[in-house]
């Protein structure tokens, strides 16, 4: 059972193009966070969302975390080839004792 | 300032040999993850322990599989007489107090097991 799904699940899009994805689920998360993996590396943690409604952004990239916290969505603005990579959300259990991921969106900028 | 490292980066077995992946954690963190992820895929939970105890184990197959983390050294996860299945890449994250809204997990580079 996939407790979150992304989408889309593959991205392709030119240098310069504004994108969105998405991290959704039936179940209510502590926290979320949202990740971005290079191939043959581990993921690297992009931020954190806690509270229902949050947004918080980083430099092109702006993170929402649903109202009721079943949600979340990752927006990048002008979108650059450094941005290529697995993005993958994960969200906390009640007792945080594991984070549950996503299956990933692959996003490929073109130059 | 290390990382999280594993090693080996990458593992050949041949079926019903026994694989033992190694994770020395960040400086300071006494929580590590062992994540199991297929191409294309997302990150599937294994196991989560503290130093010499196993706090969540539910990620585990039954049989073959088992971790540790002992007082000294690095968290293995050994996997028993290996099949093919178990070809995927292993990641260990690592934490430092493994609770809280804001916890930050560090992820290693990967063990990628190749069965054949």
């Amino acid at each position: 059972t996939q407790l979150l799904e992304q989408s889309p699940q593959f991205l392709s899009i030119q240098e310069g193009e504004n994108l969105t994805v998405y991290c959704n689920s039936s179940s209510v998360f502590s926290s979320l966070q949202w990740y971005r993996q290079e191939p043959g590396e581990g993921p690297v943690l992009l931020v954190t969302v806690v509270t229902g409604g949050e947004v918080k952004k980083l430099k092109r990239l702006t993170f929402q975390f649903g109202d009721a916290r079943k949600d979340s969505s990752l927006h990048i603005t002008a979108a650059q080839p450094g941005d290529t990579g697995l993005y993958l959300c994960a969200g906390a259990s009640r007792n945080f004792n594991k984070f549950y991921f996503g299956s990933g969106t692959k996003l490929n900028v073109k130059p | 300032n290390a990382g999280v490292m594993q090693n080996p980066r990458h593992l050949v077995r041949r079926r019903g040999q026994e694989a033992r992946l190694r994770c020395s954690p960040m400086k300071g963190h006494s929580h590590v993850y062992w994540y199991r992820q297929l191409p294309e895929e997302g990150l599937k939970f294994m196991v989560y322990l503290q130093k010499e105890n196993i706090i969540d184990e539910s990620g585990m197959p039954k049989e073959r599989f088992s971790a540790e983390f002992p007082k000294e050294g690095p968290s293995i996860l050994r996997i028993q007489q290996v099949v093919r299945g178990d070809s995927a890449a292993y990641f260990c994250a690592s934490s430092r107090t493994g609770t809280g809204f804001n916890e930050k997990l560090f992820f290693g580079s990967g063990t990628q097991l190749s069965v054949l």
